[in-house]
């Protein structure tokens, strides 16, 4: 039962290196999501792919590129890291299709944490 | 303001109390999702719900499309319910399943 698979679960970095955090899913969900969580605020969306193919901007893309790589697999890409971006990251999934579907809820990995020095 | 308000931020029980935590949103939405998140920082979901009520165990959500209000309540609290409730709606038409977020409620049971 994998579920949502993030790595790694944890990383430090020094100012303006790069890194990618690699997310797989394999419950043949539609849809992923890259989230930012930090101390006193709610998660905020990063970005988004609804579908193989496709990502949009969330709330807080600046600093971050994303790529679908295929049905499974969502990665995020920090091209020059910045100690704003030391945060939990989260990555989610869920199922989509015809709004019958919309209600479904999203299935979360269990985090990275990246700090940035 | 934010869109999704919970309250309280803190809450600290007497395990076996009944608690209630609250979520109010300003915006239009599809469902309601309740999460639970564990020191170790995994986040769970708990419930999806677009009205009435939903029970799992000793949890029970609720959800009042009118009044534009939640309540997650937990019966017979005991100290693995320690945890921060996240409660976030789903936007309206919902078909990208974009998700607003309350800051969360920090729940501590005591034995």
């Amino acid at each position: 039962n994998a579920g949502v698979t993030q790595t790694p679960k944890f990383q430090v970095l020094k100012t303006g290196q790069s890194m990618t955090l690699q997310c797989a899913q394999d419950m043949n969900h539609n849809s992923m999501y890259w989230y930012r969580q930090d101390p006193g605020m709610g998660l905020r969306l990063i970005y988004y792919s609804a579908s193989e193919g496709t990502t949009d901007k969330g709330e807080v893309p600046n600093g971050y590129n994303v790529s679908r790589l295929n049905k499974r697999e969502f990665s995020l890409r920090l091209e020059s890291a910045a100690p704003s971006q030391t945060s939990v990251y989260f990555c989610a999934s869920r199922t989509t299709g015809s709004t019958f579907y919309s209600n479904q809820p999203q299935h979360f990995g269990d985090g990275t944490r990246l700090s940035i020095l | 303001k934010n869109e999704v308000e919970q309250s309280p931020q803190n809450l600290t029980a007497q395990e076996g109390e009944f608690i209630t935590i609250n979520c109010s949103y300003s915006v239009g939405i599809s469902a309601l999702h309740w999460l639970q998140q564990h020191p170790g920082g995994g986040i769970v979901s708990l419930f999806m719900l677009s009205s009435g009520k939903k029970k799992h165990g000793r949890l029970i959500a609720t959800i009042n499309i009118q009044e534009k209000h939640s309540s997650l309540h937990i019966t017979a609290s005991h100290p693995r319910d320690s945890a921060v409730y996240i409660c976030a709606a789903l936007n309206y038409g919902g078909s990208q399943g974009n998700l607003i977020f309350g800051k969360g409620t920090k729940l501590s049971v005591k034995p």
